[in-house]
């Protein structure tokens, strides 16, 4: 079957303007996560939902990043005012519990560049 | 939340078993051990996980220290395909939400 599938795979954008990154999941699961990497490092979890709703946006590093959910499926994460430092690879995951040894699923992520 | 420490680097050749450490003594009765690992412009994979009994599935097995504060990920006979960064995690609980990824090993597979 369909894995998370993320789009665009690249993204180019200028400091200062607004990207939104996409993320649809694997159908029927019901938790949804957004991870930042930056290179040689380690995915840095951002913001999970269960359903359409934010259950833990603890990981959002400041108010230019938001993301949706509304309708329990396909996830946008946006950015305001997009900065140099925004550049990395955002990852989405998707699992069908909140089990803790539920395997969470990855997409291939969408590689942001901020000139 | 718990923390884990790996090597930064690990190297092996074809064919040999590889196993690669996972520390984490402040671990807690009832977090899980994670393994995913990362191919090379890929997100990062399952491959396996563990409470307190060894764990063996068609990818690797799992070695939990008696006091858990210790685990090996045991790749039987390694292959050129399992170059990859392999994150060792700790999840809490039955409702663990997020993953908290340290930097990883990254594991070179020498033909």
């Amino acid at each position: 079957g369909a894995g998370v599938s993320q789009t665009p795979s690249n993204k180019v954008t200028e400091k200062g303007k607004y990207v939104e990154l996409r993320c649809d999941p694997i159908s029927g699961h019901t938790a949804l996560y957004w991870y930042r990497q930056s290179l040689g490092q380690g995915p840095e979890f951002l913001i999970y939902f269960q359903g359409t709703g934010a259950a833990d946006d603890s990981g959002l590093p400041n108010d230019r990043f938001f993301a949706v959910r509304p309708e329990g499926s396909v996830s946008t994460l946006k950015i305001q005012r997009t900065e140099r430092g925004d550049s990395a690879v955002y990852l989405c995951a998707s699992s069908s519990t909140l089990q803790g040894n539920n395997e969470q699923f990855f997409g291939p992520g969408t590689r942001l560049t901020v000139l | 939340d718990a923390k884990t420490t790996q090597p930064n680097s690990m190297e092996s050749n074809e064919e040999e078993p590889v196993h690669l450490p996972c520390n984490h003594s402040t671990i807690s009765g009832t977090d899980y051990i994670h393994w995913y690992r990362q191919l090379p412009s890929q997100g990062p994979e399952y491959v396996i996980h563990g409470l307190t009994s060894n764990v063996n599935n068609r990818m690797a097995s799992l070695a939990i220290a008696e006091d858990r504060k210790s685990s090996t990920l045991i790749l039987h006979r390694a292959t050129l395909r399992d170059a990859a960064v392999y994150y060792c995690i700790l999840r809490v609980g039955n409702y663990g939400q997020n993953f908290v990824f340290g930097p990883g090993t990254r594991l070179s597979v020498l033909p």
